[in-house]
């Protein structure tokens, strides 16, 4: 079955602290993941995806096969990162988007 | 810019009562998908349309049910409304597996 875990519902970190928002997936063949953010009363946007293998706003992520993982990491926190993250996955041959539970950033100042 | 729209962005309903909720995107994507986000329970995925008229349940499709007619529209359809169906709803469309949302219609059934 296709499933993301993210394990934290909420991470505190001050502002220049490094920050990891942890991802574990689950399926059969060889998905797509995607991180999407969603800042104080603004829409679901994506941040970033692995295929791109970019940096969106000092943010990185790496797809793990071994460990079945794609964490999202950033080296120093920004107040304005503060926002709800959600992992993604979508399969090869087929568009269906299936979301984690999500993990509130707060970036204290 | 890719734009979703959603009919509503607050509703308030009765039990009982038949729900539409309409979402319409301008960009001829063909994957459109009706989520509810929770807290906690983050996005669930209600529906899943992937072309015009075809549509595949996600992992909440109890309740619910979907029409797709024309290609840019997605309606979502709470057909005897319950109070657990109060949440949030968001609508988006999709092309090569990256999403655009819509701003979501908060719904309350009282």
């Amino acid at each position: 079955a296709q499933r993301v875990t993210q394990p934290e519902k909420l991470l505190s970190v001050f502002k220049g602290a490094p920050v990891e928002l942890k991802c574990n997936y689950s399926y059969s063949g060889s998905p797509e993941l995607f991180w999407y953010v969603q800042y104080s009363r603004q829409r679901l946007q994506l941040l970033l995806r692995h295929i791109s293998r970019e940096s969106i706003k000092g943010f990185t992520a790496d797809l793990n096969k071994g460990e079945t993982s794609f964490h999202l990491k950033k080296p120093f926190a920004q107040e304005e990162d503060s926002a709800m993250y959600y992992c993604a996955l979508s399969g090869l041959n087929t568009d269906k988007l299936i979301f984690g539970t999500g993990t509130r950033l707060q970036v204290f100042p | 810019d890719v734009k979703v729209t959603q009919s509503s962005r607050y509703l308030v309903k009765r039990t009982g009562e038949k729900v539409f909720l309409e979402c319409v995107q301008d960009m001829d994507h063909e994957n459109m998908f009706w989520y509810r986000q929770d807290p906690g329970l983050g996005l669930r995925l209600i529906y899943f349309s992937y072309d015009v008229k075809m549509k595949e349940k996600g992992d909440i499709p109890e309740g619910y049910s979907v029409s797709r007619e024309k290609k840019e529209r997605f309606s979502l359809i709470l057909e005897s409304a319950s109070t657990n169906q109060t949440s949030m709803y968001l609508c988006a469309s999709s092309i090569s597996g990256r999403g655009f949302f819509g701003p979501g219609t908060r719904l309350t059934v009282l």
